[in-house]
């Protein structure tokens, strides 16, 4: 059955990086987009990015100066990085699988969501 | 693109039929899904395409609408549904609107 898990830092200080894992099992890497959405007490859910089946990523414009998607297809494995870290990026990470190997996508599977706190 | 949903807190009874609105800020030609997060856990698809039932969704649940209006029906309100819903546009990129919670009366 198809499933993701987010792991990461519980724990990030202000200016650092976060770096969160998403690995899957049940369905291959090439033939979805992989999307990566965060969900904070101040803007709630917002889509950060996305990996394509084929490898080239886009990135909401808003995080696009500071935020890096990429994957191991080899491990089943995608990865966020962003930098610059504020407290405002105090949240829940989640990835989730677009239903659709296309831009206009609803999100069919969600990993449990990893919770990062930033903070000095 | 903009997307408003209301009311932002809604209490009902259970078997009651209850009705979740989402207004998108331009036409998202039916692009439009519907979510449920109980707390705790992350958000579950329920209605893509705005109405189309997810596989393995009750069928107490459906969405309709068209243009910038979108509605997500719960036939008969039953005590697990209670959860914050969220709809989603997917026309031009994606946004997210800031949920109803529903809870039961």
């Amino acid at each position: 059955q198809v499933q993701l898990k987010e792991t990461g830092p519980g724990l990030v200080q202000p200016t650092q990086t976060l770096s969160i894992t998403c690995t899957v099992s049940g369905f291959s890497l090439t033939s979805y987009y992989m999307q990566w959405v965060r969900q904070t007490p101040g803007k709630g859910l917002e889509w950060m990015g996305f990996i394509r089946s084929g490898g080239s990523t886009e990135y909401n414009s808003e995080f696009k100066s500071r935020l890096s998607i990429s994957r191991d297809t080899s491990k089943n494995q995608v990865f966020l990085k962003m930098n610059s870290l504020k407290t405002e990026d105090t949240g829940v990470y989640y990835c989730a699988r677009g239903a659709i190997a296309a831009i206009s996508t609803p999100f069919d599977y969600w990993g449990q969501g990893v919770m990062v706190t930033v903070s000095s | 693109i903009q997307m408003t949903q209301s009311p932002s807190l809604l209490s009902a009874s259970v078997g009651d039929r209850v009705t979740l609105s989402c207004k998108a800020g331009q036409n998202i030609n039916n692009y439009l899904a519907w979510y449920q997060q109980k707390l705790g856990e992350a958000p579950k698809l329920l209605i893509y395409n705005a109405n189309s039932l997810q596989t393995g969704i009750p069928s107490r649940f459906s969405g309709s609408g068209s243009g910038t209006d979108y509605t997500l029906t719960i036939s008969s309100l039953q005590p697990e549904d209670v959860a914050t819903y969220f709809c989603q546009q997917y026309n031009s990129w994606t946004t997210f609107g800031s949920g109803t919670k529903l809870e039961i009366k």
